[in-house]
């Protein structure tokens, strides 16, 4: 079993919906959890970052967490073009500071 | 300002060279990690540094040598370069709980 396990993709959503990431993992003792953003190409972003169960929510973005379910996802409302790119969960492995990352999933937002 | 920054950004070599890679951070923060993303473009940590001493190292080749000179540097020497070392390969430095990383240096041997 994969220590974080995301959907490749491609999700594919039009313009101005909702677009949905999720992601599990594998590791009890974890307590941070964090959604990257990378462009391809580019580095990764980070976007939102999350440490206790709920929601968190930054401008158009929400994490869930749900630690029982070992279950992290992000939301993005009112989806724009912009936002096409791999999106990457992380989790810290091992009660340690080591971040853990899943194979992300590709977003495509077509107008 | 840039928070990360590595040099150099692109890098092509022969097998069997050595190379190093830069990375340079001016956040003020304690702890910095290297990051190897391969062509499958999985991100898998590398090495980490708090405060100029190696506190993960996770079961890479010993071809591959960090060096921190101070907090603020981390550099990455690669002996004897393989073709499987061909990656784009990311510094980061961790604040209280998040990772900021750089913009990846991309690595091909030839």
């Amino acid at each position: 079993q994969k220590e974080v396990e995301q959907n490749s993709g491609p999700l594919s959503v039009p313009e101005g919906a909702i677009a949905s990431l999720n992601c599990t993992y594998s590791d009890r003792v974890s307590q941070s959890f964090f959604w990257y953003r990378q462009y391809s190409g580019k580095s990764p972003e980070l976007i939102m970052s999350i440490y206790s169960n709920g929601d968190k929510e930054d401008g158009r973005f929400t994490a869930q967490l749900n630690k029982a379910s070992q279950y992290v996802s992000l939301l993005i409302r009112d989806s724009q073009p912009s936002d096409s790119a791999t999106y990457l969960c992380a989790v810290n492995g091992g009660g340690t500071d080591k971040l853990i990352f899943g194979t992300g999933t590709r977003l495509q937002v077509f107008p | 300002d840039t928070a990360v920054s590595q040099t150099p950004k692109y890098l092509v070599t022969q097998m069997g060279n050595d190379k190093s890679i830069k990375c340079e951070q001016n956040l003020g923060h304690d702890t910095m990690y290297w990051y190897k993303q391969d062509s499958k473009k999985f991100l898998k940590i590398m090495f980490s540094y708090n405060n100029k001493e190696l506190i993960i190292n996770e079961t890479v080749p010993n071809r591959f040598s960090p060096k921190s000179p101070d907090k603020a540097h981390l550099n990455l020497h690669i002996n004897s370069l393989e073709l499987g070392d061909s990656a784009v390969y990311f510094c980061a430095s961790r604040g209280a709980y998040e990772q900021f990383f750089g913009p990846g240096t991309r690595l091909t041997v030839l």
